[in-house]
């Protein structure tokens, strides 16, 4: 079965210091990953996603992933952490075992927690 | 571009009632999907329209059903009601022409079972 793995609930992390939301994944098949960010009484913004090729992804608002094949991480990084970065973070996967073009698979989601 | 809307935002009914939300996806989208939001649960993939038809299923009862319309404007439908459906009902449009589409979601409908 394909799944999504978060295992931190909550990542806490001061103003200015680099922040890491950790993922990994278990697929058949080559994965393709996703992660979004969840404001409070939001829908899911896009932030980025890994296709194929350079396994170092850019994101929107400075945020990047990196895809590790060896290790089925997929882990989002930002090189120095704002207090407006706060909010639930999911990650998830589709490929053509998860079930259809558009079924995403989504992790539990961590909570940042950006403190002054 | 406009995103992805949905209608209503919050939505409050009983236990046995029916109740229908609306999703307008981004313009020339063509693929909606429905996605379920618990704390329990988390994110859980209802279905996906395409072209009018249902192209992908979850698990869930057929209380659960969907339709989607020529503009790609989607409608999810739940019948008889029950507490454990309340919960944040987001949906997602794309392209729908392969695996690496990145999904867009709406605001999500806010539905409570009382």
């Amino acid at each position: 079965a394909q799944s999504v793995a978060q295992p931190e609930d909550q990542v806490n992390v001061a103003e200015g210091n680099p922040l890491t939301v950790k993922c990994t994944y278990s697929v058949s098949g080559n994965p393709y990953l996703f992660w979004y960010v969840q404001y409070p009484n939001r829908g899911l913004q896009f932030l980025l996603k890994y296709i194929t090729g350079d396994n170092l992804v850019k994101g929107s608002y400075g945020f990047e992933a990196e895809f590790n094949k060896s290790q089925t991480s997929f882990h989002l990084k930002k090189p120095s952490a704002l207090v407006s970065d706060s909010a639930l973070y999911f990650c998830a996967v589709r490929n053509s075992f998860s079930g259809g073009y558009n079924k995403l698979i989504f992790g539990a989601g961590t909570r940042l927690a950006v403190h002054p | 571009k406009a995103g992805v809307t949905q209608t209503p935002r919050y939505l409050i009914k009983t236990r046995g009632q029916q109740v229908t939300l609306s999703c307008s996806p981004i313009s020339g989208h063509r693929s909606v999907s429905w996605y379920q939001q618990t704390p329990g649960q988390g994110l859980q993939f209802l279905f996906e329209y395409f072209s009018e038809t249902q192209r992908n299923k979850g698990n869930f009862p057929g209380r659960f059903s969907g339709r989607q319309f020529s503009n790609s404007r989607s409608e999810m439908n739940v019948s008889t009601l029950e507490l454990g459906d309340s919960a944040l009902y987001l949906c997602a449009s794309s392209g729908g022409q392969g695996f690496t589409d990145t999904q867009y979601f709406g605001p999500g409908t806010r539905l409570t079972v009382l």
